[in-house]
This record gives structure tokens, C-alpha cells and sequence, in this order.
């Protein structure tokens, strides 16, 4: 069965560094996702992309976060710079249409120190 | 405000014992209303999707239903590997498709 796979399981850095979370969505998937669970704490979205742009964006995803359709398979969510408070886990997630079912990654569980 | 509320916060069960959990929300007009399941470090697992009031879905000792203000999730016999947490999510009907998750219900199931 096709899944989204997510790269690294677990990353850790230091406040102030720049971070790349890697996803490979289900391949005829065309609505791209990236949602984060703080420790304790409900799945937020972050941003939604289609079509190589952002179709919407959520008031956590600022000027330090950035996404990117690199190539045919992969889907990239960049951290500019690093704080503490961005510790969390953060889940890609795909669909085929805008409005069907999003399937979720594994996650990468982002540590700052 | 949030959109998504879920109750109880944390269930524990007898197996066998069968139960409910409650997800009720609040939004203009809903798109669809999702249930997964969540084990500890992983990420959300798609169990159904409901869109309209009265619609029911089943799977396993697992049945979703559906009213204008809220959902259910019904576990029938439960067994220890029911044990998780299940998340509620709404998507709305104006515009975007952002998913709005509830806190979850975390349901610990005992032998």
C-alpha cells in the first residue's frame, strides 16, 4: 500500500540553525502538506502546497519557514533559523484531490537545543 | 475559540468494554469530518472520513457517526491493541482544506 514517507526520523540542532524536513508523498498525490504536534499538544497545520506554490498557510508558518517541490518525488520543509519553541513533530501529509483524505508520514520529531 | 473539542480526554477500558468518544465542533459549513488513530510517536493513521449528518462508517470494532454538531466513535469489544489515541479533524466548506484537529482521545485498553 502506498505510503508518505518522512526524512530524518529524528533530527536535532542548535537555535539559530537552518533545518531541511524531507517528504516523499504518495506518487499520484497532488495536494502537498505540513502540519507539527508540539509535545502534549494537537496537530496544527502549517502549510498547504499544489501545483509548485502555496495555496495556504497558517499564522505559524512566518518569514523562517519555507516549503519546496525540489523534483518530481520529494517535498521539503526548510527552517531558516532555528528556535526553541520549534521542537515538535512535524508530519507531512499528501491527498489526490483538494478535498479527499490526507494521509500522514511518520514524522520527524525536531529537537532544539 | 476552538473549532474541535473532544471528550473524554483519556478513557480507560476493560477489554470488552465497549465505549464512545465524543468529538464536537463548531464551524461555518463542513466540508468532512475525519477520524484517526495515533500511536505514541507516530503519526496520524485515516480510519474514515464522514460528510454529511446521519452518514455512519464501520471498520472492525470501530463505527463513526455523524450529527450537524458532533461525531462518535464507537469501540465495540475493545481488545489491547484498540489502545491509542483517536483524533478528530474537520475540514470546512469555504475554501481552504487545512484540517482542524482536537486534542484526542487517548484510550488505554486493559487486558
Amino acid at each position: 500500500e502506498p505510503e508518505v514517507t518522512q526524512t530524518p526520523s529524528h533530527q536535532v540542532t542548535q537555535m539559530g540553525q537552518e533545518v531541511i524536513l524531507r517528504c516523499v508523498p504518495i506518487s499520484n498525490h497532488l495536494y502537498f502538506y505540513w502540519y507539527r504536534q508540539i509535545l502534549g499538544q494537537k496537530v496544527e497545520f502549517l502549510v498547504s502546497f499544489y501545483n509548485n506554490e502555496i495555496s495556504e498557510k497558517s499564522e505559524i508558518f512566518d518569514d523562517q519557514f519555507s516549503v519546496e517541490r525540489p523534483d518530481g518525488s520529494n517535498f521539503t520543509l526548510k527552517i531558516r533559523s532555528t528556535k526553541l519553541e520549534d521542537s515538535a513533530m512535524y508530519f507531512c501529509a499528501s491527498s489526490n484531490g483538494v478535498h479527499d483524505t490526507q494521509y500522514f508520514g511518520p514524522g520527524t520529531r525536531l529537537t532544539v537545543l | 475559540e476552538d473549532q474541535v473539542t473532544q471528550s473524554p480526554e483519556a478513557l480507560r477500558l476493560q477489554e470488552g468494554e465497549s465505549s464512545s468518544l465524543n468529538c464536537s465542533y463548531t464551524v461555518s459549513g463542513l466540508r468532512g469530518l475525519f477520524w484517526y488513530r495515533q500511536d505514541p510517536g507516530k503519526g496520524p493513521e485515516f480510519l474514515f472520513t464522514l460528510y454529511s449528518a446521519g452518514e455512519e462508517k464501520e471498520k472492525e470494532r470501530l463505527k463513526a457517526t455523524l450529527t450537524k454538531k458532533e461525531s462518535f466513535l464507537h469501540i465495540t469489544a475493545p481488545k489491547p491493541e484498540d489502545s491509542a489515541t483517536y483524533l478528530c479533524a474537520v475540514q470546512e466548506i469555504y475554501g481552504n482544506n487545512r484540517l482542524a484537529f482536537g486534542k484526542g482521545n487517548q484510550v488505554v485498553v486493559i487486558p
